[in-house]
């Protein structure tokens, strides 16, 4: 069965600090690949996805995730971090078998200090 | 327009009883999905379905969860008896059904249930 690690549970940053959090993901064949973020309060929203083609993908608010197939990651950027990115993020596979059933990693708790 | 509304936001129930949450996908979404959140693990995928039909179970835990979907609107999951290892967080999520390989999945709130 695919399954998605996320390496770090939970990162504390300063403001204006860079940020990559690691994600790998267990499956052979053909995958979508997804960041999903979850601010406090708020619903899981869509940050960037990556179906094929430039492995370097950018999402909104200035993140960024880059695909490396040999290692069968996708970790997630961001240059700069802000004190509005404190949240919950959340890597997330679907595979060539079923592309509706989504294997999310147990997530990564982002605290930015001011 | 509304995004995916679950109901209720938290229930407290205690071991035994059986308990009903509800999800209200977009309206028009075609596929509905249900996801649960253990304390601190990974989402876990439950169920899809697409309209009235369950299309995929595979992640449904045992038969004390049912879940329906009468007339392809809102959804409904129950857990009859509810155990202590059912505490978590239920997400829904939908999306529309475009006939490509993928349809982005927009998620509800989610429902905090606490068995006691």
């Amino acid at each position: 069965a695919q399954s998605v690690s996320q390496h770090n549970h939970h990162v504390i940053l300063s403001e204006a600090a860079s940020l990559e959090l690691g994600c790998n993901y267990s499956y052979g064949g053909t995958v979508n690949l997804f960041w999903y973020v979850q601010y406090p309060g708020q619903h899981l929203q869509l940050l960037l996805k990556y179906f094929s083609g430039d492995p370097l993908v950018k999402g909104i608010k200035g993140f960024e995730a880059e695909f490396i197939k040999s290692k069968f990651s996708f970790n997630l950027r961001k240059p700069s971090v802000q004190w509005s990115d404190t949240a919950e993020y959340f890597c997330a596979v679907n595979a060539g078998d079923n592309f509706n059933k989504f294997y999310f990693g147990s997530g990564t708790k982002l605290n930015v200090k001011p | 327009e509304a995004g995916v509304t679950q109901f209720p936001s938290h229930s407290v129930i205690e071991k035994g009883q059986t308990v009903t949450l509800r999800c209200d996908p977009i309206s028009g979404h075609d596929n509905l999905y249900w996801y649960r959140r253990v304390m601190g693990k990974e989402i876990k995928f439950l169920l899809h379905f697409v309209k009235e039909s369950k299309q995929d179970e595979s992640g449904m835990p045992n038969n004390r969860f049912l879940a329906e979907r009468t007339g392809g609107t809102y959804s409904t999951l129950k857990v009859q008896p509810a155990e202590l290892e059912d505490s978590g967080v239920y997400f829904c999520a939908s999306s529309p059904w475009t006939g490509r390989d993928y349809n982005e999945q927009f998620f509800g709130p989610g429902t905090r249930l606490t068995v006691l």
